[in-house]
């Protein structure tokens, strides 16, 4: 089992700022994923990254994978409050969680 | 496609009773996974199948706790005895493989409550 380590674990913050969230490992990853989760819900999947270094956009989330594919991080421009919610990294290799990021953003 | 579906989407029970969860995946999925989630212990792995075969169960907490995926497109968690332990929400996700990862679908969970 890899273990994956998210930081910080909770995160409030005023719409309008921006925040980075973490997820390490001592482990190499094929690849990692991320997901957000909003209350009463499952997990959704919001981007995966194979290549270390690798760097993808989706709108105001930028996504990076480490150089060594053991660490990621997620960034998130101008927060608004639909961007509140449980963000969760995963391991391709064995599909096993970090505990997760758990952001509010207030009006 | 529907999603992923499962069922009950809410249970109360008695400690020492039989928990039957249900999970239908997206049709053509080749895998099936089962996931516990607390606040304490966050998104646990219990078990995944890949084409109705078990391939790793390793996060099964006890005896207790038994999966069955008897064709594609259903598969059963099964809490006997449940204990107030258990009480948790429990996600059934289906994926198909993507450039080498699982992009896992998730259902909107079962939540459990043992009193």
């Amino acid at each position: 089992t890899q273990l994956l380590e998210q930081s910080p674990q909770f995160l409030s913050i005023q719409e309008g700022e921006n925040l980075t969230v973490y997820c390490n490992s001592s482990s190499v990853f094929s690849s990692l994923q991320w997901y957000r989760q909003e209350p009463g819900e499952g997990p959704v999947l919001l981007v995966t990254v194979v290549t270390g270094g690798e760097v993808k956009k989706l709108k105001r989330l930028t996504f990076q994978f480490g150089d060594a594919r053991k660490d990621s991080s997620l960034h998130i421009t101008a927060a608004q409050p639909g961007d509140t919610g449980l963000y969760l990294c995963a391991g391709a290799n064995d599909m096993r969680f970090g505990a997760g990021t758990r952001l509010t953003v207030k009006p | 496609d529907a999603g992923v579906i499962q069922s009950p989407r809410h249970e109360v029970t008695e400690m020492g009773q039989e928990v039957t969860l249900r999970c239908k995946p997206i049709s053509g999925h080749d895998y099936l996974f089962w996931y516990r989630q607390t606040m304490m212990r966050g998104l646990e792995l219990l078990i995944y199948f890949n084409n109705n075969v078990p391939i790793d169960d390793s996060g099964m907490p006890e005896d207790r706790f038994s999966a069955k995926m008897p064709n594609a497109s259903f598969s059963t968690l099964k809490i006997q005895p449940s204990e107030p332990r258990d009480s948790a929400v429990y996600f059934c996700a289906s994926s198909l493989v993507y450039s080498g990862a699982n992009v896992l679908t998730f259902g909107a969970g079962s939540r459990l409550t043992v009193l």
